[in-house]
């Protein structure tokens, strides 16, 4: 089964302080990755995906095959970063479906 | 540029009664998909659609119904509303043709059924 787990629903750190969002999943193929974030009173939107590598508003997040992981970092939280973040895994296949995670509301505390 | 469109933004239903949300995109998006958002929960799929005239049950499918007639559009039906269908409801597309640049989402429908 195609599960994706965020063990953290809320998770707070003050300003300037470094921030992971744990995200683990549980998939028999290679699955696509993604990030979705939700600002306050605004649309779920994407945030980054594995597969482009990038690093978006400060964050990165890895890969990690072997731990089934793929958690969110950022090494200087800003209080804008203050959201909902979903974790979502893409099976294999040509729909282009996504498993969420119930998600992490992070709160930056000036 | 609208992006993805849904409405109501709210509804309040009785138990019993049905209603249709509409959700319209205009960035020929092949993709289309139905999410339902509980408290405390991710995102379930309802049901999806990879063009018009296709669609398919996703995780969470009973007490509801879709059509896709066009590229544009995919309304969720519900019939016999039912407490447990008190939701956020969203709407989003994708372009289904390689290059995948991620969902765009509808602003979501907040229902509750009384």
């Amino acid at each position: 089964a195609q599960r994706v787990t965020q063990p953290e629903k809320l998770l707070s750190v003050f300003k300037g302080a470094p921030v992971e969002l744990k995200c683990n999943y549980s998939y028999s193929g290679s699955p696509e990755l993604f990030w979705y974030v939700q600002y306050s009173r605004q649309r779920l939107q994407l945030l980054l995906r594995h597969i482009s590598r990038e690093s978006i508003k400060g964050f990165t997040a890895d890969l990690n095959k072997g731990e089934t992981s793929f958690h969110l970092k950022k090494p200087f939280a800003q209080e804008e970063d203050s959201a909902m973040y979903y974790c979502a895994l893409q099976p294999q296949g040509g729909s282009e479906k996504l498993v969420f995670g119930k998600g992490t509301k992070l709160t930056v505390n000036p | 540029n609208a992006g993805v469109t849904q409405t109501p933004k709210f509804r309040i239903l009785k138990i019993g009664q049905s209603m249709t949300l509409q959700c319209t995109q205009d960035m020929n998006h092949n993709y289309m998909y139905w999410y339902r958002q509980d408290p405390g929960m991710g995102l379930k799929l309802i049901y999806y659609s990879v063009g018009a005239g296709i669609t398919d049950k996703g995780e969470v499918p009973n007490g509801y119904n879709v059509s896709r007639s066009t590229t544009e559009d995919f309304p969720l039906r519900l019939e016999l509303a039912a407490p447990s269908q008190t939701s956020v409801y969203f709407c989003a597309s994708s372009s289904g043709t390689g290059g995948w640049k991620g969902y765009t989402f509808g602003s979501g429908t907040r229902l509750t059924v009384v």
